[in-house]
């Protein structure tokens, strides 16, 4: 969807790197989420944040890390401690508000090691 | 937490026939459950949505029927094309609750011609 914008579409990652992958919004959501999707596999969590300078870790944490210093922006960073990283990452953004809650996600980001 | 599971993994359908994908869900606070489209490489995409005060919901070839009280939810397509060819991913959320999805594991269909 229009309103959330990842990039860069493509990214190779040298050993021992960190790379971050960046995700903006201008919906004025309030949620924001990063998933991993390894081939043939379903959407795993790997962080969220539901308001300005705080994120939650979610279900495959380990060898990443985020910030949330702006309601637009939920850049990714994979570092050199996750030693698997190619994939597919998806970000998506969310209102928190009953009636209005859909999921929108960015265009992915596909990243592997070089 | 919630738990999502989603059934069969893998559809295989001739082109024209109908295909049906479940799923489950285990917290009874989950309210509105989104079936998301994902072509590959692609994002995915919300094609339907449902509110647990609703027990169905139509969109020309697309509906989705919920029973709260089995707690399971189905996506029906039906006069399958081509074009329906995807990864398909039920998703739950506790809407007014914590809001945060937990998706399905996604079913892969794959409609010949």
């Amino acid at each position: 969807d229009g309103g959330i914008t990842q990039s860069p579409k493509y990214l190779f990652r040298k050993e021992g790197q960190n790379v971050t992958l960046s995700c903006e919004q201008n919906l004025n959501h309030d949620a924001m989420y990063w998933y991993r999707q390894d081939p043939g596999q379903g959407l795993r969590l790997i962080y969220y944040s539901q308001i300005v300078n705080d994120f939650q870790k979610g279900d495959i944490a380990e060898g990443y890390s985020v910030s949330r210093e702006k309601k637009e922006s939920f850049p990714l960073t994979v570092t050199s401690a996750q030693k698997n990283p190619t994939a597919f990452y998806l970000c998506a953004s969310q209102h928190y508000q009953e009636g209005n809650e859909k999921l929108f996600f960015g265009s992915g980001t596909q990243l592997s090691v070089l | 937490g919630e738990n999502v599971e989603q059934h069969p993994s893998t559809l295989s359908v001739q082109e024209g026939d109908s295909a049906v994908i479940k799923c489950t869900y285990s917290d009874s606070a989950s309210n509105y459950f989104p079936w998301y489209k994902q072509e590959l490489g692609k994002r995915p995409q919300l094609i339907i949505d449902i509110r647990s005060n609703v027990g169905e919901k139509k969109d020309q070839r697309i509906a989705v029927t919920l029973n709260k009280t089995a707690k399971h939810f189905s996506l029906h397509i039906t006069e399958t094309q081509p074009e329906d060819s995807a990864v398909y991913f039920c998703a739950a959320l506790s809407s007014g609750g914590s809001y945060i999805p937990t998706f399905g594991r996604g079913t892969s269909l794959i409609v010949h011609p």
